[in-house]
């Protein structure tokens, strides 16, 4: 499976938006772009998905490069409640069913 | 009503013991997973079930066992439990190939 890049560690003010960034240069054309977050002492949840368009949703907006060798997922409006560590995962669904979490970047939001 | 729930919340024991970790999800899903997320906080796969039936089995020591007694149930099961097995444990559930993964609460396990 591809790997990808995320910084270690991120900061933001409540109520600014957030930018988080993934490298996957080496993404195939099959690999769907997931995002998961994990909130403190909880299991993983679903936030976004893409395979090559940008996608949003209630959560948040995830923008893909042209390229698709990076993605951002963008929260409009951080809270409180989004201080979590989030993960960019690649998956291939013909390959396999299962997602492989890297080590994510912890973001820490500043009232 | 809990949609992917984990008995029991945290276990304690010793090594060499042999301990289960139960997991129930109610969404009608056809596929669970196991996830071991470390001490340093690094989740992987262990395995997963579709309909009963072994889909994945990640490099796992043969002391874990799973079970799936039906599709709303997957159960590991831990032989001579070491060290190097605490670890949170997290049941997951979705449909065959879905984006989404709905993840229990997670088991905290401490062999000590």
């Amino acid at each position: 499976d591809a790997k990808t890049t995320q910084p270690n560690s991120m900061e933001s003010n409540e109520e600014e938006p957030v930018h988080l960034p993934c490298n996957h240069s080496t993404i195939s054309g099959t690999d769907y772009i997931h995002w998961y977050r994990q909130l403190p002492s909880q299991g993983p949840e679903y936030v976004i998905h893409g395979l090559t368009s940008n996608v949003n949703n209630r959560m948040a907006s995830l923008a893909i490069a042209e390229d698709r060798k990076s993605s951002t997922l963008i929260l409009h409006r951080a809270t409180l409640r989004d201080a979590a560590v989030y993960y960019c995962i690649l998956r291939d669904v013909s390959t396999g069913n299962q997602f492989y979490f890297g080590t994510g970047t912890s973001l820490t939001v500043i009232p | 009503d809990t949609a992917v729930s984990q008995t029991p919340k945290y276990l304690v024991t010793q090594m060499g013991n042999d301990k289960s970790i139960k997991c129930e999800q109610n969404l009608g899903h056809d596929t669970m997973y196991w996830y071991k997320q470390d001490s340093k906080k690094f989740l992987k796969i262990m395995f997963s079930y579709n309909n009963k039936e072994l889909i994945i089995n990640e490099t796992v020591p043969n002391r874990f066992s799973p079970k799936s007694p039906d599709k709303a149930h997957l159960n590991l099961h831990i032989n001579s439990l070491e060290l190097g097995d605490s670890a949170v444990y997290f049941c997951a559930s979705s449909l065959l190939n879905s984006y989404e993964q709905y993840f229990g609460p997670g088991t905290r396990l401490t062999v000590t």
